[in-house]
């Protein structure tokens, strides 16, 4: 069965990164067939994508956040990292790393979420 | 791109049948047939429910299904049931964008 979990600090001061590692077990991250990404959630307001990758690197990130985000895939450890700078109060939110299945339609979709990690508060405070 | 509309909250008792909204454009969920649900109890990762408009992942009860007509996507639960009590998530493909976009939300209460 495969897992994810999340790992890193819960509480990162503003203005500084916010970095998260998504440790995936029970499959290979090298698979052909998924995207590996992050969704985030704000206390009592919906979801958000934040960004995907694929295996060998290619990433998609959203457009809002692009100027301040990484995410790097590392197949050695089974394992795919976000890493967002320059953070304020509104990055507070619950993240969740999470597997998609991509398609190809009038262009690549990161597609269903059929697993997520249980997902980790970040909260943006001195 | 805009968030996907759904209704803030809905209701019904135990039994009955809800059907929830999902309305976008033609540039995402009426164009294309990649509407997926998720189901989020509080304090827990969302769940898989509906993909692709109407399939339904392996475990997954078929109580919950989905349509669409037009811009609109639907999910109806049926037989509902006090563990259906949970907020609830469409998504779906848009023109432009590689991660789609999903909708606000909406509030399930089971009477």
């Amino acid at each position: 069965q495969l897992q994810l979990q999340e790992s890193g600090p819960g509480l990162v001061k503003p203005s500084e990164t916010l970095s998260l590692t998504c440790t995936v077990s029970g499959g290979s991250i090298s698979s052909s067939s998924y995207y590996w990404g992050w969704i985030r959630q704000p206390p009592g307001k919906g979801l958000e994508w934040i960004g995907s990758s694929y295996y060998s690197g290619s990433t998609y990130y959203n457009p809002s956040l692009k100027s301040r985000l990484t995410i790097s895939v590392d197949t050695s450890k089974n394992q795919f990292s976000l890493k967002l700078s320059s953070v304020t109060a509104a990055d507070t939110a619950v993240y969740y790393c999470a597997r998609s299945h991509p398609v190809y339609s009038s262009g690549w979709y990161v597609g269903r979420v059929d697993y997520w990690g249980q997902g980790t508060l970040v909260t943006v405070s001195s | 791109q805009s968030a996907l509309t759904q209704p803030a909250s809905v209701s019904g008792s135990p039994g009955q049948s809800i059907t929830i909204s999902c309305t976008g454009t033609s540039s995402d969920v009426g164009g294309y047939n990649y509407v997926s649900w998720y189901q989020q109890h509080p304090g827990k990762a969302p769940k898989l429910m509906i993909y692709d408009v109407s399939n339904r992942p392996s475990g997954v009860s078929n109580r919950f299904s989905g349509s669409k007509s037009g811009n609109t996507a639907s999910l109806t639960i049926s037989g509902l049931q006090a563990e259906d009590e949970a907020d609830y998530y469409c998504s779906s493909y848009t023109i432009g964008s590689t991660l789609g976009v999903f909708g606000g939300g909406t509030k399930l209460t089971v009477l």
